[in-house]
């Protein structure tokens, strides 16, 4: 069964800096990684997805992906007050069918 | 472009009722998945349907059921319904059935769920 871990939080960061979230997974036939971003009350959005080793950039926003450690992070550049959230967390195996297997999201609170 | 619509907004049901949700998919897409958000979880894959088949099912008991219509819209059945059902039912669309689906997922707003 695929498991994805994510520390709840909250994870408290000033306004400017750098906010660091990570996420560990334990299928390694896992494909596809996925970050999303959700506000109290909304649906979840989409940031970026990583299926390489290495780092992505877009924006503001890094993900890191090692699928040796079968871990996943995404850094937050400049971080805004708007950016307070739960980030979630999620994969998939590669098939066109598969759901997305969601981690409980870590809320992330930016201090101004 | 409206995007992924979904109704009604919020429901309140007794157990053992039967509930049903409807979706309809972002303009040009064709794929739907159903998601269950409990309160503070990350949302939770029921099905996926496309091609008016579901293709894909999670680790849900036999009440919870779907259906996609010819236009892509979709419903999800929920029979006797129990109060660990209260959650936030998110409905996802995309569009084909390849590795990019999930790429291209967007969400709706949900339908909240109390079962008293």
């Amino acid at each position: 069964q695929k498991e994805v871990e994510q520390n709840s939080g909250p994870l408290s960061v000033p306004e400017g800096a750098i906010a660091s979230l990570n996420c560990t997974y334990s299928d390694r036939g896992s494909q596809s990684f996925f970050w999303y971003r959700q506000y109290s009350g909304k649906s979840p959005e989409l940031i970026m997805f990583i299926y390489s080793n290495g780092d992505k950039e877009d924006g503001r926003f890094t993900a890191q992906l090692n699928k040796a450690s079968q871990y996943v992070s995404l850094l937050i550049r400049d971080s805004q007050p708007s950016d307070s959230a739960t980030y979630l967390c999620a994969l998939d195996s590669g098939g066109g069918a598969d759901g997305l297997t969601f981690g409980k999201g870590t809320h992330l609170i930016i201090q101004p | 472009d409206a995007g992924v619509t979904q109704s009604p907004t919020h429901l309140i049901k007794t157990r053992g009722q039967q509930v049903t949700l409807r979706c309809s998919p972002k303009s040009g897409h064709d794929t739907v998945s159903w998601y269950q958000q409990a309160l503070g979880q990350g949302p939770q894959f029921i099905f996926q349907y496309y091609e008016e088949e579901e293709r894909q099912r999670g680790n849900f008991p036999d009440r919870f059921s779907g259906h996609q219509f010819p236009n892509y819209s979709s419903e999800l059945n929920v029979n006797a319904l129990l109060l660990g059902d209260s959650a936030l039912y998110l409905c996802a669309s995309s569009w084909g059935l390849d590795r990019g689906t999930n790429e291209k997922l967007f969400f709706g707003s949900g339908t909240q769920l109390s079962v008293l």
